[in-house]
């Protein structure tokens, strides 16, 4: 079972910050945040991961608490082009572990 | 520009014919992945191999099969289609040691008649 909850839905005005909410209560210390996102009928595209600092890339940025128990993807300008379903997961980094996918947040950003 | 490619990008069958779905890649990935994703579902893992070393997961069942003959092709195999296989099908490859970073392909989205 996923180890991640999401909203279902949110919605965000074009060029606004898109502020992603996930709840990892259960992540145990070896483990990472990872960040993918599914335009509609493409395969996902990873975003971005990290352990317990924030981090920042080209596409968005990770802000996790320090209890590590939530964290928050951010897209600074949303575009139409980032309507999309953004999936939470949280797995360790071993060669056999896998990424286990939950329902993820449908996120329309509106013009 | 590297890529997952995958072919075809829609494909039917009838129930209980066999298909195959293929996908390649040339990001010179040691490890591949197939995913299926139903309908407003996450992707679920079937299986992957490093190199060739296949992985199944458990609950895969054993209709489905999978061949990896060289580095940069991988193949899956569906015996005999019912309707409850009808999905996408995305193959996903990474690199050994940043298995977190997985590159999607477009998928084929598989329809059962």
């Amino acid at each position: 079972d996923a180890k991640t909850t999401q909203p279902t839905s949110m919605d965000c005005a074009e060029g606004r910050a898109a502020n992603l909410p996930c709840n990892h209560s259960t992540i145990s210390g070896n483990e990472y945040v990872y960040w993918y996102r599914q335009i509609h009928s493409q395969g996902p595209q990873y975003i971005i991961h990290g352990l317990k600092n924030n981090e920042t890339n080209e596409m968005a940025s990770l802000i996790i608490t320090e209890d590590r128990k939530s964290s928050t993807l951010i897209l600074p300008h949303a575009t139409l082009r980032d309507t999309a379903v953004y999936y939470c997961i949280v797995s360790s980094t071993g060669n056999n572990r896998k990424l286990i996918w939950g329902l993820g947040t449908s996120l329309a950003v509106n013009p | 520009d590297a890529m997952v490619i995958q072919n075809p990008r829609y494909q039917v069958t009838q129930f209980g014919k066999p298909v195959t779905l293929s996908c390649s890649q040339t990001l010179n990935h040691n490890v591949m992945y197939w995913y299926q994703q139903k309908s407003s579902q996450a992707p679920k893992l079937l299986f992957h191999y490093y190199d060739k070393d296949f992985n199944n997961e458990a609950d895969t069942p054993d209709n489905f099969q999978s061949r990896r003959p060289n580095t940069s092709f991988c193949f899956l195999d569906i015996r005999s289609p019912g309707l409850g296989d009808a999905a996408m099908y995305l193959c996903a490859t990474s690199r050994l040691g940043v298995r977190y970073e997985q590159y999607f392909g477009p998928g084929t989205r598989l329809t059962v008649t």
